[in-house]
């Protein structure tokens, strides 16, 4: 099956920093990735969708320039969490879908293993 | 909002069936039914999907009511490494097909 891989899959970094973590597809080209954030005991959030080439859509309420989102690629979506503050401590989670997509039909999505950020 | 309610959490006896339900009496024409879990602090995983028609794959089975307003996975036999959170999300595959997560079912496989 599709393999999607995150890296780093956990990081601390002290507040101010800023961290970039990466998604990767690694067997199939994806059109588009999707960044999500999960809190503790809670569910999965979709921060925003990725497109290949172009800006990211972002979901309302998430900072569009504090979470910086780049899918330079077919296979690769970055999103850098620029000036981390402690509440910004989560579980960061990407799903990629399948190229080509084909209107009409869902297009499988393979999620990473997530990468847990600790803000201190 | 996701647009599905489910039971907050289940308990399951080893080697049962294991039957999660789900409301869904909202979804449309274009909407399928999926089921993904999460094991604790791992990313989700696909599980099966339908839309009209009863599907039964290597993993579950899902069955869907006639009118669509409600489905339930079907895990034939429980392991204790079935013991996650499961989702049931509807998807309109003629948009832009995003997972909204509601706050699934916490299903607990106990020996």
């Amino acid at each position: 099956g599709a393999v999607v891989s995150q890296h780093p899959s956990w990081v601390i970094c002290k507040s101010g920093t800023s961290v970039k973590i990466e998604c990767r597809s690694l067997d199939f080209q994806a059109t588009t990735m999707f960044w999500y954030r999960q809190f503790p005991k809670q569910s999965l959030m979709l921060m925003a969708t990725s497109n290949e080439g172009s800006k990211a859509t972002y979901e309302q309420g998430v900072e569009k320039d504090k979470f910086l989102i780049n899918h330079a690629s077919l296979t690769l979506s970055t999103l850098t969490v620029t000036s981390a503050h402690p509440e910004d401590s989560s579980f960061y989670i990407c799903s990629a879908r399948a190229f080509p997509g084909t209107s009409g039909s869902y297009d499988e999505q393979y999620f990473g293993p997530g990468t847990r950020l600790t803000v201190t | 909002d996701a647009k599905t309610t489910q039971p907050t959490s289940m308990d399951c006896a080893e080697g049962r069936a294991a039957n999660l339900p789900c409301n869904h009496s909202t979804i449309s024409g274009n909407e399928y039914v999926y089921w993904y879990r999460q094991i604790h602090s791992q990313g989700p995983q696909y599980i099966i999907h339908g839309l009209k028609n009863n599907e039964t794959n290597e993993m579950a089975s899902l069955i869907i009511t006639e009118d669509r307003k409600s489905s339930t996975l079907i895990l034939p036999h429980a392991t204790l490494r079935d013991t996650a959170v499961y989702y049931c999300i509807v998807i309109d595959i003629q948009g832009a097909q995003k997972l909204v997560f509601g706050q699934g079912t916490r299903l607990t496989i106990n020996p």
